[in-house]
């Protein structure tokens, strides 16, 4: 059964703390994105990786950090630099000239 | 930045009844994509449409697009109440990076 899995499905962090939020796919895509959707907003793109060991920054890279180790993964950290982490954080892959596949989302919350 | 732009922002219809939901953008594309979104889950990808296409269905969906007027439509005909969710447009402009608008939240009142 091939597909996005996220994880975990929701994160508390603290104040100066850390945080990674999993990306696994098993639909051997080459891409792959790491979305970030506030309440009532649409999606703005934090990072993206078009082949393994190699990514690109988003509109919205500060403050996070990702890698590429293998095509299967694609991790997001959300480090203390990100002042407003706070939101839903969504992973996504594709084929070529196919739509996205996502994720079921993680949601951050600041404690 | 936020390519597209959906309208309107909310839209409420009863069941049965058809839904139209617009979507413009501002740069050239090579395909727009529409996609769905259930409360707190993810995107569900419901239909893609090429640049050189003006019109495509998809069992009770059908789009349109209009690149001369940088825009899309969506219906959804004949509607049901688990159609109720938030719809999204997102553009690619050949580079596989797609740039969402900011949804339109549809409810079907049964």
């Amino acid at each position: 059964d091939g597909g996005i899995t996220q994880s975990p499905k929701y994160l508390f962090r603290k104040e100066g703390q850390n945080v990674t939020l999993s990306c696994e796919q098993n639909l051997n895509h080459d891409a792959m994105y790491w979305y970030r959707q506030d309440p009532g907003q649409g999606l703005r793109l934090i990072y993206y990786s078009q082949i393994v060991n190699d990514f690109q920054k988003g509109d919205i890279a500060e403050g996070y950090s990702v890698s590429r180790e293998k095509k299967e993964s694609f991790p997001l950290t959300v480090t203390s630099a990100q002042k407003n982490p706070t939101a839903f954080y969504l992973c996504a892959s594709t084929g070529r000239f196919y739509g996205y596949t996502f994720g079921s989302g993680t949601r951050l919350t600041v404690v | 930045s936020q390519q597209g732009e959906e309208d309107p922002q909310a839209l409420s219809i009863q069941e049965g009844e058809n839904a139209t939901m617009n979507c413009s953008y501002k740069t050239s594309i090579n395909n727009l994509q529409w996609y769905r979104q259930n409360s707190g889950r993810g995107l569900v990808h419901l239909i893609l449409i090429r640049s050189n296409e003006r019109e495509k269905h998809s069992g009770r969906l059908r789009v349109t697009l209009d690149t001369s007027k940088k825009s899309s439509s969506l219906l959804i005909t004949a509607s049901r109440a688990a159609d109720t969710a938030s719809y999204f447009c997102a553009t690619d402009k050949g580079n596989e990076k797609l740039t969402f608008g900011t949804g339109t939240r549809l409810t079907i009142i049964p």
